[in-house]
C-alpha cells in the first residue's frame, strides 16, 4: 500500500511559484498520483492527476520524476486565495482500493 | 448544475438520537463516498456505492448505514449518536470510470455536534 508524506505547513507571498512535494517511496507500478485543495468549511476539490512526467493544467503542474517516489504541485504566481489545505493521494485507477487521505500540506500565503 | 447537495448544513444531536444526512447529485455519477473529516486531519471514508443497490464498507463504517436506491441519492444513517461522531461529513460522487481514485467532486459538508 503506498504511503504519502507531505510538509505539515509551508508559507509563501503572493507572486511567487509555490511548490509543495510530496513523498510515496512505495508507489506501485499501477498508481497514480492525485492532488486535491481543501478550503475552509468547503470540501475537498480536485487540482489535477498524474502518472508520469508532467501534467499541467489552468491551475497548477504536476511533475513526477522517473522513479516516482515522489511528485511535486506547482502553483504559479499564488494569490491570497490559494491559503489552502493540500493533499496527496496514491492509488490505482481500476480498482476499488481506498484511498487514503493524510492530514495534507496547510499553504499559508502573505501579502 | 448543482453538483453534490448535502443537507443539513449543520445539525445537533444528543446522545442516542439518530438522524439521516442526505446527498443528492445531478452528474449522473455512479460511485458515491461518506466522509468523516475530523479537526486538523484528513478524510477517513465510511461508505462507498458503485452503482445504485451496491454499497461496501470504507475505513469506519461503525455506527453508520447506508442505502443507495437510485443514482442519484447516497444517504447516511446514524442509529445511536455517540460524541466520537462528532465530525464533519463529506459527501462525494465521481465519474463512472472505474476506480476510487478517479476525481471526486465533494459537497460542502455537514457539521454534526453530537451533546
Amino acid at each position: 500500500l503506498a504511503k504519502t508524506t507531505q510538509p505539515i505547513s509551508m508559507d509563501s507571498y503572493e507572486g511567487q511559484e509555490v511548490n509543495i512535494t510530496c513523498s510515496h517511496n512505495n508507489i506501485a507500478t499501477n498508481d497514480y498520483i492525485t492532488w486535491y485543495q481543501q478550503f475552509p468549511s468547503q470540501g475537498p476539490r480536485f487540482i489535477i492527476q498524474g502518472y508520469k512526467t508532467k501534467v499541467t493544467n489552468e491551475v497548477a503542474s504536476l511533475f513526477i520524476p522517473a522513479d516516482r517516489k515522489s511528485s511535486t504541485l506547482s502553483l504559479p504566481r499564488v494569490s491570497l486565495s490559494d491559503t489552502a489545505v493540500y493533499y496527496c493521494l496514491v492509488g490505482p485507477m481500476d480498482s476499488n482500493y481506498q484511498l487514503i487521505w493524510g492530514a495534507g500540506t496547510k499553504l499559508i500565503i502573505k501579502p | 448544475n448543482a453538483g453534490v447537495t448535502q443537507t443539513p448544513k449543520f445539525r445537533i444531536l444528543k446522545i442516542g438520537q439518530s438522524m439521516t444526512l442526505q446527498c443528492t447529485q445531478d452528474m449522473n455519477h455512479n460511485y458515491m463516498y461518506w466522509y468523516r473529516q475530523d479537526p486538523g486531519m484528513g478524510l477517513k471514508l465510511i461508505y462507498y456505492s458503485v452503482g445504485a443497490g451496491i454499497t461496501d464498507k470504507g475505513e469506519v463504517p461503525n455506527g453508520y448505514n447506508v442505502s443507495r436506491s437510485t443514482t442519484e441519492d447516497f444517504p447516511l444513517r446514524l442509529e445511536l449518536a455517540a460524541p466520537s461522531q462528532t465530525s464533519v461529513y463529506f459527501c462525494a460522487s465521481s465519474s463512472s470510470g472505474q476506480g476510487l481514485n478517479q476525481p471526486q467532486h465533494f459537497g460542502d459538508g455537514t457539521r454534526l455536534s453530537i451533546l
